[in-house]
């Protein structure tokens, strides 16, 4: 199994614009994450998805902030448009539902918004 | 609503050292505490899974222990290694649905 796949590994652009950040969860595995990680705030959830469906979107910090999950293999965050207060670590992560199983975490994309 | 804190913040041992980390949380109703460990650069990647009725699990060098009672959960390193050298974080779920509320870490460095 390849584990969760995220892209890009690196993300820099100019504040204002759009930013799309992609996940591809573990096959089989129905619950998928959107995790921010920064120094100052640790990890942070940002939404998380149930067989495609988006439960809780409580961390999206601004409207500016919005997932898809179109099918159970693909996931986007996007970021529009975007500012440098922005930049940070963000994870993917995918584990079975009902949240007593192990989750699984993509490398990452390195988010820079100068 | 669950907290989850790790104190320290940051360990450092000579190699060879026994050593355990700490992880305190709220809401003793917790369904299982997952530890995990990033590298720099990297992704978290679990390294054990204790589930509430259980009281600890093992994996090679690593002992995890669950005291639901006491809101504490604690990761012992046997004889640690250079290679062990990283952060550690310990998560608990906020209610069924797997939303999963990470502490702060504790940043491990293992000397030679």
């Amino acid at each position: 199994d390849a584990g969760v796949i995220q892209s890009p590994r690196h993300e820099v652009t100019e504040m204002g614009q759009e930013v799309t950040l992609r996940c591809k969860p573990i096959s089989g595995h129905n619950s998928l994450f959107w995790y921010r990680q920064t120094m100052m705030r640790g990890l942070e959830l940002l939404i998380y998805f149930n067989n495609n469906v988006p439960i809780d979107d409580s961390g999206m910090p601004e409207d500016r902030f919005s997932a898809k999950m179109p099918n159970a293999s693909f996931s986007t965050l996007k970021i529009q448009p975007s500012e440098p207060r922005d930049s940070a670590v963000y994870f993917c992560a995918s584990s079975f539902y009902g949240g007593n199983s192990p989750l699984h975490f993509g490398n990452g994309t390195r988010l820079t918004v100068t | 609503k669950q907290e989850v804190t790790q104190i320290p913040a940051a360990l450092s041992v000579p190699e060879g050292e026994n050593l355990v980390l700490n992880c305190s949380f709220t809401d003793s109703a917790i369904y299982n505490l997952q530890w995990f460990r990033q590298d720099p650069g990297k992704g978290l990647t679990s390294l054990l899974l204790i589930q509430s009725s259980q009281r600890e699990q093992t994996s090679g060098r690593l002992n995890a222990s669950l005291d639901k009672s006491s809101g504490r959960s604690t990761l012992y390193i046997a004889a640690s290694q250079p290679g062990d050298s990283a952060t550690y974080l310990c998560a608990s779920p906020a209610g069924q649905g797997g939303k999963l509320i990470f502490g702060q870490g504790t940043e491990l460095s293992v000397k030679p």
